[in-house]
């Protein structure tokens, strides 16, 4: 029963340029969640989805940042005009229909130059 | 929205040596988890505890819910241990976890 999976591992953009961070949900999960952790930093929570619909993004910044869960394929993370402070490791969680644990995948780790 | 605190912030063991950590909470929470954060910065369920008492291994966690607070023993460290230890919380069935801000754990020799 493979984990969540995220790619890539590592992602290298120089500002301005568009990254894209992908997670694939453990199977039988339906809600995916994305956080971010900034250097030297906990946690924080970004966005929370299910398949086709975005459940509560209040964590998401205003500008630049977007997601989806579409009804086939992987989750992404999309953000746009990458700045130097979007530096930061950008974990995908998954929790099966119960809700209860959340898992989380390996990560991304985002640099911006 | 609700405040979670962990302690120590640091902490130095010396292998084979027992610990606790600690996790309050300001509100009545839904879900708790405790993780593990390796050197290599994956993410490690140890436990998902929102009441009670679980073992695993080495590892025992216990949440008194009515007081706000959870707490994880470490028993015989290793260095394998190392790295940062985090609750976290979800309140008010919004789904979202707020981490706290960790136990940075070192395991020597």
């Amino acid at each position: 029963n493979a984990g969540v999976m995220q790619n890539p591992r590592h992602l290298v953009r120089r500002r301005g340029q568009e990254a894209r961070l992908r997670c694939s949900p453990m199977k039988g999960h339906s809600h995916v969640y994305w956080y971010r952790q900034l250097p030297e930093e906990g946690l924080k929570f970004m966005v929370y989805l299910q398949k086709e619909n975005i459940i509560d993004e209040s964590g998401m910044p205003k500008e630049r940042f977007s997601a989806e869960f579409p009804k086939e394929g992987p989750s992404i993370l999309r953000i746009q005009q990458v700045v130097r402070g979007d530096s930061a490791a950008y974990f995908c969680a998954s929790s099966p229909p119960t809700r209860d644990t959340q898992y989380f995948g390996p990560g991304t780790r985002l640099t911006v130059l | 929205g609700i405040q979670v605190e962990q302690s120590p912030p640091d902490l130095i063991l010396q292998e084979g040596a027992n610990s606790t950590l600690r996790c309050n909470f300001s509100d009545s929470v839904n879900n708790l988890q405790w993780f593990h954060q390796n050197p290599w910065g994956q993410l490690i369920n140890l436990f998902y505890i929102p009441s009670g008492t679980k073992q695993n291994g080495r590892l025992s966690a216990t949440t008194v819910a009515t007081e706000r607070y959870s707490l994880l023993y470490i028993s015989s460290s290793q260095t394998t241990d190392s790295g940062v230890y985090f609750c976290a919380v979800e309140a008010g069935g919004g789904n979202k976890l707020t981490f706290g801000t960790g136990t940075q754990l070192k395991v020597e020799l």
